[in-house]
């Protein structure tokens, strides 16, 4: 079956850096997406990477090794604003969304 | 209005009532999804449409019909539901290509109650 792992909760201090991983056993791979949400409002797009590489857009890097089946996204600089859940999201060879529970993260002053 | 609205946001029904959850998307997108979101679970498929035809259906119980009049607005039709249908329905655009679908924009969603 196809699967994604994502650790359930985190917590880090504010200004620090933290980083969420995420692995997946999919059915082929085209392309995977890293989304944001805070509670009670809708996920919103925070990543897409499909070649092996880092992808860095200002405080929120986002990490893929196809070979390892493994992506992280590393959030800099942490800010309250950023205690959200993140989604991991892979599209397969069907080019269907496969989703991983989430990880809630929790900033700490 | 921007992105993709919702309504209602909250909705509390019981098991024989008949509702509907209206979804609309203002960013010209070509494809519209509905998605169930359980606490501590994956997000799950209910249905896909594109250009206004369903293409997807994940063997969803034929409680939740779907309705997608045209390529902006989509319904989700809700009747005899049973409490394990709690839960907050989420729905999306995309712009669908040959590589599948690109960046989802999703509604604030509905939350569902069913006592």
């Amino acid at each position: 079956g196809q699967n994604i792992d994502q650790p359930t909760e985190m917590t880090a201090t504010e200004g620090a850096i933290v980083q969420i991983n995420c692995t997946y056993q999919t059915s082929g791979f085209n392309g995977l997406f890293w989304y944001q949400q805070h509670a009670g409002e809708a996920p919103t797009f925070l990543s897409y990477n499909v070649l092996d590489g880092l992808e860095e857009k200002g405080r929120f890097s986002s990490f893929l090794s196809r070979s390892k089946g493994y992506s992280y996204l590393l959030l800099k600089e942490l800010q309250m604003k950023d205690s959200a859940s993140y989604l991991c999201a892979v599209k397969d060879s069907n080019y269907q969304l496969i989703w991983g529970a989430g990880t809630k993260l929790i900033i700490k002053p | 209005e921007t992105g993709v609205t919702q309504t209602p946001r909250h909705l509390v029904m019981g098991m024989t009532n008949k509702k509907s959850l209206k979804c609309e998307q203002h960013l010209g997108h070509n494809a519209m999804y509905w998605y169930k979101q359980s606490a501590k679970k994956p997000l799950e498929l209910m249905f896909v449409y594109n250009f206004k035809e369903q293409t997807e259906n994940n063997s969803v119980p034929s409680r939740f019909s779907p309705e997608c009049p045209n390529s902006s607005h989509l319904f989700l039709h809700l009747h005899t539901l049973q409490p394990e249908d709690s839960a907050l329905y989420l729905c999306a655009s995309s712009q669908e290509g040959e590589g599948g679908p690109g960046e989802l924009f999703f509604g604030e969603g509905s939350r569902l109650t069913v006592l």
